[in-house]
């Protein structure tokens, strides 16, 4: 079965300083991984997704990925995040079979500070 | 252009009583996913419709839920005898395209409030 273990439940920065969420995944086929952004009172929108071929990823709003397919890594990555970025990010691997769902890890809170 | 819109936003109902969560996807979208957000769980699959096919229900979490899409759009997630763990956000998404990586759209959600 796959699973997805974000490791931080809460992450607290300061505004333009750099922050990495960190995401392992477990599974025993090939996976697509996502991250997806819910802020306040909203549905979840899409940062970005690895497919195939490059392992660095980049997203909206400024955002990096790297699938690391030796670690069953996907950590999420900004270097210079603003208050806005304040929200919750979810990484989520593509579930067996053909179907698209969407297997979620815990979510890690972003606290951007001033 | 309209994205994923569900309704109602926010409902409260008693134990025992059933309630219809109902999600309007993206126009032309054929395939759809309900998702239940709750702070035990977390986020988690509970059902999905890809056109005509037989929707895979491998997540429904008892036989109190059931969902249906009709005309291929609109679809309705109903929990009969409410229970006080049922309360949590249930999301709708969907998706165009065939493939399954295609990027799925979400609505803002339906906060079922069991008392």
């Amino acid at each position: 079965a796959q699973s997805v273990t974000q490791l931080d439940s809460q992450v607290p920065v300061f505004e333009e300083a750099p922050v990495e969420l960190r995401c392992n995944y477990s599974s025993s086929v090939s996976v697509y991984l996502f991250w997806y952004v819910q802020y306040p009172n909203q549905g979840l929108q899409l940062l970005l997704k690895y497919l195939s071929g490059s392992t660095l990823v980049k997203g909206i709003n400024g955002f990096e990925a790297e699938f690391n397919k030796s670690q069953t890594s996907f950590h999420l990555r900004k270097p210079s995040v603003h208050i806005s970025d304040t929200a919750e990010y979810f990484c989520a691997v593509s579930g067996p079979g053909n179907t698209g769902k969407l297997i979620f890890g815990q979510g890690t809170t972003l606290q951007v500070k001033p | 252009g309209a994205g994923v819109s569900q309704s109602p936003s926010n409902k409260v109902t008693e134990k025992g009583k059933d309630v219809e969560l109902r999600c309007d996807p993206i126009s032309g979208h054929t395939a759809l996913y309900w998702y239940r957000q709750s702070l035990g769980q977390g986020l988690e699959f509970l059902i999905y419709f890809q056109g005509n096919s037989a929707p895979d229900k491998s997540g429904l979490p008892s036989d109190r839920f059931s969902a249906e899409r009709t005309g291929g759009s609109v679809s309705t997630l109903t929990i009969q005898r409410t229970q006080q763990e049922d309360s949590a956000v249930y999301l709708c998404a969907s998706r165009s395209g065939t493939l399954p990586t295609d990027t799925q759209y979400f609505g803002p959600g339906t906060r079922l409030t069991v008392l």
